[in-house]
């Protein structure tokens, strides 16, 4: 079974502090893909990242970086230098890989972010 | 570029009444998913379809029903409403063989 934990259920940091957002997975798929979605206040999911399972190497855009870590089922996601806008419901999710048929998506639970001025 | 549209982008209905939430994936997209995420809940998978043909199911309630047509666009149809049906209703589209669903803005059902 898949699965995705996201423990942090809220976070609240004052702005231009670094924040990292954890996410626990389990899958039994050797190739499987991870990602990170934003969903603002507005409610549509924002793409941010897609990793491939057999791709480690950490990934920084911008303010953003994400270390994914097999040894330990992890797939985190930093922020610095926090901003405002950054405040959003930030989702974990794991997907396989099938290609004679669909795949769908599993959601962690999701991690609201506040920034405070 | 074309993203996923979906409509109606809010509809308000009553207990017991039917729904019909529609969805056009991005063009060449030939799979399509449907999602359902409640008040402070996460996206859940509902169902999909690859090829017009039902590729995979989730926990959709037998009051739902979806298809996906010649042209690819799809629509969830909702039957008896109840109150916790009360949801925003995403759809994602994905071309076979690519990995990276598209999602689109959503539906927001609200029933009263």
């Amino acid at each position: 079974a898949q699965k995705v934990t996201q423990a942090q259920t809220e976070i609240s940091v004052v702005e231009k502090e670094d924040v990292t957002l954890d996410c626990v997975y389990e899958t039994r798929d050797t190739t499987y893909y991870l990602f990170w979605y934003k969903q603002p206040p507005s409610g549509e999911l924002v793409f941010l990242i897609r990793r491939n399972s057999f791709d480690e190497q950490n990934e920084i855009s911008g303010r953003y970086s994400w270390n994914f870590q097999k040894s330990t089922s992890s797939f985190n996601f930093t922020i610095t230098a926090s901003q405002v806008v950054d405040s959003a419901v930030y989702f974990c999710a794991l997907s396989g890989v099938r290609y004679s048929s669909a795949s769908k998506i599993i959601f962690g639970s999701g991690t609201r972010l506040s920034i405070r001025p | 570029a074309a993203g996923v549209i979906q409509s109606p982008r809010h509809l308000i209905k009553e207990k017991r009444e039917t729904a019909t939430l529609k969805c056009y994936p991005i063009p060449r997209h030939d799979t399509v998913y449907w999602y359902q995420q409640g008040p402070g809940q996460d996206p859940q998978f509902l169902i999909s379809f690859y090829e017009k043909m039902q590729s995979d199911k989730g926990s959709i309630p037998d009051r739902f029903s979806a298809q996906q047509f010649s042209d690819y666009h799809s629509e969830l149809n909702m039957s008896s409403l109840e109150l916790g049906d009360s949801a925003l209703y995403f759809c994602a589209s994905r071309l076979a063989g690519e990995h990276e669903q598209f999602f689109g803005p959503g539906t927001r059902l609200t029933v009263l």
